[in-house]
């Protein structure tokens, strides 16, 4: 049985960083991609980043490029999300999702999410 | 990376169907058949419904139906049921290896 949990979210002030984590189980990790999704509060999903299996390949949303870093650890079986300069509009729920194989860009498995809240 | 165009809301009464349509670009929606489409119910994880434009996962309703025509790809739910009342959400792979969301419909059930 998948099973995503997300950790690492509170509340950060502008310009802070924060780093989340997702601890995968369930499958085996290293075959595939994961995917950072966000959700502002009453808002619509919006993507965030993802990385290959093998951590070699990273693609960005715009809107955090730069800024966001994505990576994994495949011997611990957990994909992290570096958050810096953090903004008011980051302010969201941070869904870990994997990537369903052989589809791009489908997502079969999500997290519970981790809330991301930026204020000063 | 301007979301794709979806309806804010649609609604209808059990037993009706219904259909909410997700509009992008020859750089997304148009350009490859990995068009997906999830369900968000009130505090909950989306769930997938749809994947590759008409594929349906394991476990999910036969009453869930996608399929696409150029730049818009379209999810018809037939026979509508009371918990289906969520947010539906579609996502399609972009030219740049990126994921692009629509906006979301939020579906009423009268």
């Amino acid at each position: 049985q998948v099973q995503l949990v997300e950790s690492g979210g509170g509340v950060v002030q502008p310009g802070r960083s924060l780093r989340l984590s997702c601890a995968a189980s369930g499958f085996t990790f290293n075959t595939i991609g994961m995917h950072w999704v966000r959700q502002a509060p009453g808002k619509g999903l919006e993507w965030v980043a993802i990385v290959w299996f093998d951590g070699n390949n990273k693609f960005y949303a715009d809107s955090v490029k730069g800024r966001f870093t994505v990576s994994r650890d495949n011997s611990r079986n957990t994909l992290y999300l570096q958050m810096n300069s953090l903004r008011d509009e980051d302010t969201a729920i941070y869904y870990c999702a994997r990537q369903r194989s052989m589809a791009p860009g489908a997502i079969d498995s999500w997290g519970q999410g981790t809330l991301v809240t930026v204020s000063s | 990376q301007s979301a794709l165009t979806q309806p804010a809301s649609v609604s209808g009464s059990p037993g009706q169907s219904i259909t909410i349509s997700c509009t992008g670009t020859s750089s997304d929606v148009g350009g490859y058949n990995y068009v997906s489409w999830y369900q968000q119910h009130p505090g909950a994880a989306p769930q997938p419904l749809i994947y590759d434009v008409v594929t349906r996962p394991s476990g999910v309703s036969n009453r869930f139906s996608a399929s696409k025509s150029g730049n818009t790809a379209s999810l018809t739910i037939s026979g509508l049921q009371p918990e289906d009342e969520a947010d539906y959400y579609c996502s399609s792979y972009t030219s740049e290896n990126t994921v692009i969301f629509g906006g979301g419909t939020k579906l009423t059930v009268l």
